[in-house]
């Protein structure tokens, strides 16, 4: 069975500041991770995926994770916040490549930047 | 079409009454999933369908949630003799070998 663990349910960071996002997971197979984020009223969007490339993944609007086996973590970050970064991030875990398999999300972080 | 989309956006429903929420994923796409997202607990796997093959039921939470996939594509979420705890925004993805998910904007339930 995979999980998902994201440590806190908000964040809050000011304009400017780096943003890093938590996310641990537990797999008994090589995993498959993903950050998914949704804005107000729409549905999820895919930022990046690891597929057991690089472990440094890059994704949309200066996102990028960092795949580490040793610590089973994914951790997603931002150099510096944008207003428009405000929304839920999801972080989720498959026992198979991008396709067609189920995902386990986890319950998803909050992040609030301050002007 | 260009998106995912679900149908209704909103549905407000009283309590013992059926509903059916609607998915039509992107066209092409083989796989289809339904979600559901409730406040502070994340997105929890409903259904799966791919192709032909029998669907994963396993995360349906009880006898009176079902769903069907015809020709291949549109879905259709059945939830019967609605509860309480049923209000939630019913997520739909579909998506393509390899390429990760394409969600809807989801349709937000409440029942009264």
């Amino acid at each position: 069975a995979q999980s998902v663990t994201q440590l806190g349910s908000h964040v809050s960071v000011s304009e400017g500041a780096l943003v890093l996002l938590r996310c641990n997971y537990s797999s008994s197979v090589p995993p498959y991770l993903f950050w998914y984020v949704q804005y107000p009223n729409q549905g999820l969007q895919l930022l990046l995926k690891y597929t057991s490339a690089a472990t440094l993944v890059k994704g949309i609007n200066g996102f990028e994770a960092e795949f580490k086996k040793s610590e089973t973590s994914f951790h997603l970050t931002k150099p510096s916040a944008h207003m428009s970064d405000a929304a839920e991030y999801f972080c989720a875990v498959s026992d198979q490549p991008g396709a067609n398999s189920k995902l386990t999300f986890g319950k998803g972080i909050t992040l609030s930047v301050r002007p | 079409g260009a998106g995912v989309s679900q149908s209704p956006s909103n549905k407000v429903t009283e309590k013992g009454k059926d509903v059916e929420l609607r998915c039509d994923p992107i066209s092409g796409h083989t796989a289809l999933y339904w979600y559901r997202q409730s406040l502070g607990q994340g997105l929890e796997f409903l259904i799966y369908f791919q192709g032909n093959s029998a669907p994963d039921k396993s995360g349906l939470p009880s006898d009176r949630f079902s769903a069907e996939r015809t020709g291949g594509s549109v879905s259709t979420l059945t939830i019967q003799r609605t509860q309480q705890e049923d209000s939630a925004v019913y997520l739909c993805a579909s998506s393509l070998l390899g390429y990760g998910y394409t969600f809807g904007s989801g349709t937000r339930l409440t029942v009264v």
